[in-house]
């Protein structure tokens, strides 16, 4: 089954310090994953995608097929990416539909 | 620059009611989502529809139903309003199935079901 887990419900991390979030799969074909971000008050707005290999707005994630894993990390946090982030999957099993994880609620404190 | 709009922004209901969420996209996308958002559970796919003319079920779609109207638009139907529906609605399109590209969302509706 299809599947997206996020195990942190909530990440708390100081300004300058690391941060990790995690998104581990499950997925029989090759997924496109993706993670969106939803500041306050505002829509979903798309991160970053896996195949474009980019960095936005300082972050960055590898598909590790091996782990099932799409971790988003970025090596110093700022208090603007205080957000609700996603990981999602989509593919071509099932139809084509992106699936959510539950969501981390990321607070960069000062 | 509207790219996903959706209407109305809040609405409380009280049970029994029925009610209508509108969605349009002007990017000329082919495919449509409509989407809960509850507090601890991600997003949940309601109903979706890879191209105009056709919807298909997702996860949740139980005491739901879709119309997608014409391809720039795709609403949602509540016939029989209950509280477990109280959630935020978000609807998103992409340019076909599978979003290689990713979604684009619209703000979302606030439901209220008391």
């Amino acid at each position: 089954a299809q599947r997206v887990t996020q195990p942190e419900k909530l990440l708390s991390v100081f300004k300058g310090a690391p941060v990790e979030l995690k998104c581990n799969y499950s997925y029989s074909g090759s997924p496109e994953l993706f993670w969106y971000v939803q500041y306050s008050r505002q829509r979903l707005q798309l991160l970053l995608r896996h195949i474009s290999r980019e960095s936005i707005k300082g972050f960055t994630a590898d598909l590790n097929k091996g782990e099932t894993s799409f971790h988003l990390k970025k090596p110093f946090a700022q208090e603007e990416d205080s957000a609700m982030y996603y990981c999602a999957l989509s593919g071509n099993t099932g139809g084509f539909k992106t699936i959510f994880g539950a969501g981390t609620r990321l607070f960069v404190k000062a | 620059n509207a790219g996903v709009t959706q209407t109305p922004k809040f609405q409380v209901l009280k049970t029994g009611q029925s009610m209508t969420l509108q969605c349009a996209q002007d990017m000329n996308h082919n495919s449509m989502y409509w989407y809960r958002q509850d507090p601890g559970m991600g997003l949940r796919l309601i109903y979706y529809s890879a191209s105009e003319g056709t919807t298909d079920k997702g996860e949740v779609p139980n005491g739901y139903n879709v119309s997608r109207l014409n391809k720039r638009e795709f609403s949602l139907r509540l016939e029989s309003a209950a509280p477990s529906q109280t959630s935020v609605y978000f609807c998103a399109s992409s340019e076909a199935p599978g979003a290689v590209y990713g979604y684009t969302f619209g703000s979302g509706t606030r439901l209220t079901v008391v």
